[in-house]
């Protein structure tokens, strides 16, 4: 089975302001890794995923997210945020093919960013 | 348009009445999900099919009855509901095999 910790429920962050959100796993297989965004009454969109290669993955708007595995991490960052990217970010993770494609959810990290 | 469109966007129910949740996807994909999105919880995984088949029922009471009549489409028929049904209703497709899904704007149901 695995699991997925989303260490800060709320993130408060100054416009133009670096941020990072923090998202630990736990598999005893091999994984993939997603970071979902969710604008206020909309469903999620993928902001970018890591398959495999590159432990650095480079997604929409800017975000950028590091695969750790030796920490079982996949922390979100972004430089300079925006106030348009105020939203709720959610990692999942999932087994890759041939050990089912469901997606296992964190309980999701808001992203306020202040003026 | 995320190609997994979800009808309606807001619906108000009473709790004796029947009404059902519509998704279609338009990706071609062969499994799909249903989602509930409640505040201040995590996702919860109801439904999931799979080449049109169910594979997963996650405990979900049986005031719920999901349907799913080919790959495309995918409805979720409700029941005599309680007001703690209320809640985000979030569909979403995948391709078997592959990663990730493709999600839809939801329906936020309200339970009266």
């Amino acid at each position: 089975a695995q699991s997925v910790t989303q260490l800060d429920s709320q993130v408060p962050v100054f416009e133009e302001a670096p941020v990072e959100l923090r998202c630990n796993y736990s598999s005893s297989v091999s994984v993939y890794l997603f970071w979902y965004v969710q604008y206020p009454n909309q469903g999620l969109q993928l902001l970018l995923k890591y398959l495999s290669g590159s432990t650095l993955v480079k997604g929409i708007n800017g975000f950028e997210a590091e695969f750790n595995k030796s920490q079982t991490s996949f922390h979100l960052r972004k430089p300079s945020v925006h106030i348009s990217d105020t939203a709720e970010y959610f990692c999942a993770v999932s087994t890759p093919p041939g050990g089912g494609n469901k997606l296992t959810f964190g309980t999701g990290t808001q992203l306020k960013v202040e003026l | 348009e995320t190609g997994v469109t979800q009808t309606p966007r807001h619906l108000v129910m009473g709790m004796t009445n029947k009404k059902s949740l519509k998704c279609e996807q338009h990706l071609g994909h062969n499994a799909m999900y249903w989602y509930k999105q409640s505040a201040k919880k995590p996702l919860e995984l109801m439904f999931v099919y799979s080449l049109e088949e169910r594979v997963e029922n996650n405990s979900v009471p049986s005031r719920f009855s999901p349907e799913c009549p080919n790959s495309s489409h995918l409805f979720l028929h409700l029941h005599t509901l309680q007001p703690e049904d209320s809640a985000l209703y979030l569909c979403a497709s995948s391709q078997e095999g592959t990663d990730g899904y493709t999600f839809g704007s939801g329906t936020r149901l309200t339970v009266v």
